[in-house]
């Protein structure tokens, strides 16, 4: 599987806007980009995936380079619940079902 | 929606008994994954299904490790005999193959402690 490369950590105020990059220089031409993000004490959930272009959804924006080595997951105004470990993560398409190969993540904390 | 439902959310039993977790998916979705999250290796997938069959068992650790999926509804994941580096929080999460790729819905995990 195609490896991502995140920074172990990052800080943010309160209502500022966060970027969190991602590195995947390996990625195939049939892997989606998936972000998930996990709460304390709670089980991961999904925040937005894509492929080529752009992405915009209610949690975050998507912002994929032209040639797919890296990503970066916006969120546009941060608040004190999206403090969390935040996962970039490839999954092959075809037969994968959807699996996920978890890295280490970053840790995102936002000050008040 | 119920969502994922896992129970127990926590087990402490005591080295060399058998542990069976359970895991109900969301009603309607098709595939089923567990994993395993410990501090020193983080978000492991152990195994998955797919309607039900076993796909990729890689991630089991080993032979005491064992899981089922009966029917669509209801899984199982069973230690036996459980050792104390077992200790960690095991999520299930299931998914709608072919919709949003890849989106998971997980459960709240269970947090199993073998003294």
């Amino acid at each position: 599987d195609a490896k991502t490369t995140q920074p172990n950590s990052m800080e943010s105020n309160e209502e500022e806007p966060v970027h969190l990059p991602c590195n995947h220089s390996t990625i195939s031409g049939t892997d989606y980009i998936h972000w998930y993000r996990q709460l304390p004490s709670q089980g991961p959930e999904y925040v937005i995936h894509g492929l080529t272009s752009n992405v915009n959804n209610r949690m975050a924006s998507l912002a994929i380079a032209e040639d797919r080595k890296s990503s970066t997951l916006i969120l546009h105004r941060a608040t004190l619940r999206d403090a969390a470990v935040y996962y970039c993560i490839l999954t092959a398409g075809g037969t994968s079902y959807g699996k996920l190969t978890f890295g280490q993540g970053t840790i995102l904390t936002v000050h008040p | 929606d119920a969502g994922v439902i896992q129970s127990p959310r926590h087990e402490v039993t005591e080295m060399g008994q058998e542990v069976t977790l359970r895991c109900k998916p969301i009603s309607g979705h098709n595939s089923l994954f567990w994993y395993r999250q410990t501090m020193m290796r983080g978000l492991e997938l152990l195994i998955y299904f797919n309607n039900n069959v076993p796909i990729d068992d890689s991630g089991m650790p080993e032979d005491r490790f064992s899981a089922k999926m009966p029917n669509a509804s209801f899984s199982t994941l069973k230690i036996q005999p459980s050792e104390p580096r077992d200790s960690a929080v095991y999520f299930c999460a299931s998914s709608l193959e072919g919709t949003r790729w890849g989106e998971q819905f997980f459960g709240p995990g269970t947090r199993l402690t073998v003294l």
